[in-house]
């Protein structure tokens, strides 16, 4: 079976509640944040994504927040849904273009 | 959004062996890069394929363990030389375009080694 997330922290979520998960950053230069999904078996999948000259970008029930003076992202997914269960990373762009990304959370939803 | 075809998806190989990973893009991009994810693990960049030219690698890996190779705007190929367990991983090619920003990943070629 797939191994991804198993060493990873878990945020264990009630199907229905609201989901938020926190990554820190290590770049005061990078101007660009993506937060991507990986389900088993399968690549990382693109949710949503910030610039750094924004604090908030909101999509299909996901949100995004980003605080640049702590160097801190989070992912706010409302109403969370068994479909919702991958581990999720948060990446940043530093300079050409690569991405850099963060340990990852696993997110178990529970009915 | 660009899609993105690995081949092989998955393969067990002898230790000592080397494989090669392909990555094909529907469309042409300016940036195609590789990336492995250890089990359990986050994902790490060895390098940026640059078409026309050498690899850029990041530190800790080197060309002659993982020679990259990229003849045109829509494929790139990575070796995983003279193989050994420590090598079984999930290998990911990921494109960009400066234009667009968002990285696309294929499905990864999920590498073991016995």
């Amino acid at each position: 079976g797939e191994s991804v997330g198993l060493h990873l922290p878990t945020l264990s979520v009630q199907e229905g509640d609201n989901s938020i998960i926190n990554c820190a950053y290590s770049n005061s230069a990078s101007d660009y944040f993506i937060w991507y999904k990986q389900e088993s078996g399968k690549g990382p999948q693109f949710i949503i994504d910030i610039r750094s000259n924004m604090d908030k970008r909101q999509g299909q029930r996901v949100t995004v927040l980003l605080n640049k003076t702590v160097k801190h992202l989070s992912l706010q997914i409302a109403a969370t849904q068994p479909g919702d269960s991958a581990v999720y990373f948060c990446a940043e762009r530093t300079a050409g273009n690569k991405l850099t990304f963060g340990g990852g959370t696993r997110v178990l939803v529970k009915p | 959004s660009a899609v993105i075809s690995q081949k092989p998806s998955r393969d067990i190989c002898q230790r000592g062996t080397s494989l090669t990973i392909q990555c094909q893009v529907d469309s042409q991009v300016t940036m195609m890069f590789w990336y492995r994810q250890q089990p359990g693990q986050s994902l790490t960049l060895i390098a940026t394929a640059n078409q026309g030219s050498e690899a850029t690698y990041e530190s800790g890996f080197v060309i002659d363990k993982f020679p990259i190779s990229r003849p045109n705007l829509t494929f790139s190929t990575l070796t995983v030389s003279n193989m050994s367990p420590e090598d079984s991983s999930i290998y990911l090619c990921s494109v960009g375009d400066r234009v667009n920003t968002e990285a696309f990943f294929g499905q990864g070629t999920r590498l073991t080694v016995v």
